[in-house]
């Protein structure tokens, strides 16, 4: 199982949006819903920002916001903040006869 | 409210065997899936393998099968990854996270156990 491509790296101005894409392969990642994305600052443990496409889980901020289209979801942060700058991962969980789990390649953001 | 706390961190040799653990100190997580994730140093996160705690059910990634082995002992709420033999290139952090059955995403996630092997 391939990991999902994301870019390495994307920055921008306090204040901006930006927006983080997520590609994957298979019929299953541009059939069902299961994207989610994490949000994870240097020596801590990933935090779930993104669930089922375009769900924030409670207390996470409605700057962000996700969504896909075909074989490719997006991570979009508005009102980019300093404390936003951190890696960012997408993740898909696959219903086939093989049911497994994915991690996309990362992408470090960077808030300038 | 799920809190995982996983065992604190290990230095081990080329070889060696060893069991991480990751405890709820919540609640039961009985209707929950255990996941691990591996990130070596300055790398990505790679989803290793999920067990369900209220049954048997193991997913594990082709990439590590044969290499580790997930366990649940459901009478404490602990999920386990176990090595039999330790390589060099096992060093990294693993994080384990929970995911509630029925869902397909991690929603709490452990503070990490660092691993180091080298002889």
């Amino acid at each position: 199982q391939s990991a999902l491509t994301q870019p390495a790296s994307v920055s921008g101005s306090p204040g901006q949006s930006i927006t983080i894409s997520c590609t994957g392969t298979t019929s299953d990642f541009s059939s069902y819903n299961c994207v989610s994305w994490f949000q994870q600052h240097p020596g801590k443990a990933p935090k779930l920002m993104i669930y089922d496409v375009s769900n924030r889980p409670s207390g996470i901020s409605d700057r962000f916001s996700g969504s896909k289209s075909g074989n490719t979801a997006s991570l979009t942060i508005s009102g980019l903040q300093a404390e936003d700058e951190a890696d960012y991962y997408c993740n898909s969980y696959t219903r086939s006869t093989a049911p497994h789990y994915v991690f996309g390649t990362g992408t470090k953001v960077t808030v300038l | 409210e799920v809190q995982l706390v996983q065992s604190g961190a290990e230095v081990k040799k080329p070889g060696e065997s060893l069991k991480i653990s990751c405890k709820d100190s919540g609640y039961s997580l009985s209707n929950h899936w255990i996941g691990w994730v591996r990130q070596i140093p300055g790398k990505g996160l790679e989803w290793m393998g999920t067990i369900y705690l209220a049954g048997s059910d193991i997913m594990y990634s082709p990439s590590v099968q044969g290499q580790v082995t997930i366990s649940v002992d459901k009478s404490v709420s602990t999920a386990y990854l176990h090595w039999s033999s330790l390589k060099a290139s096992d060093t990294a952090m693993y994080f384990c996270a929970s995911a509630v059955h029925g869902n397909c995403y991690f929603d709490h996630w452990g503070q990490g156990t660092l691993v180091t092997v080298s002889s």
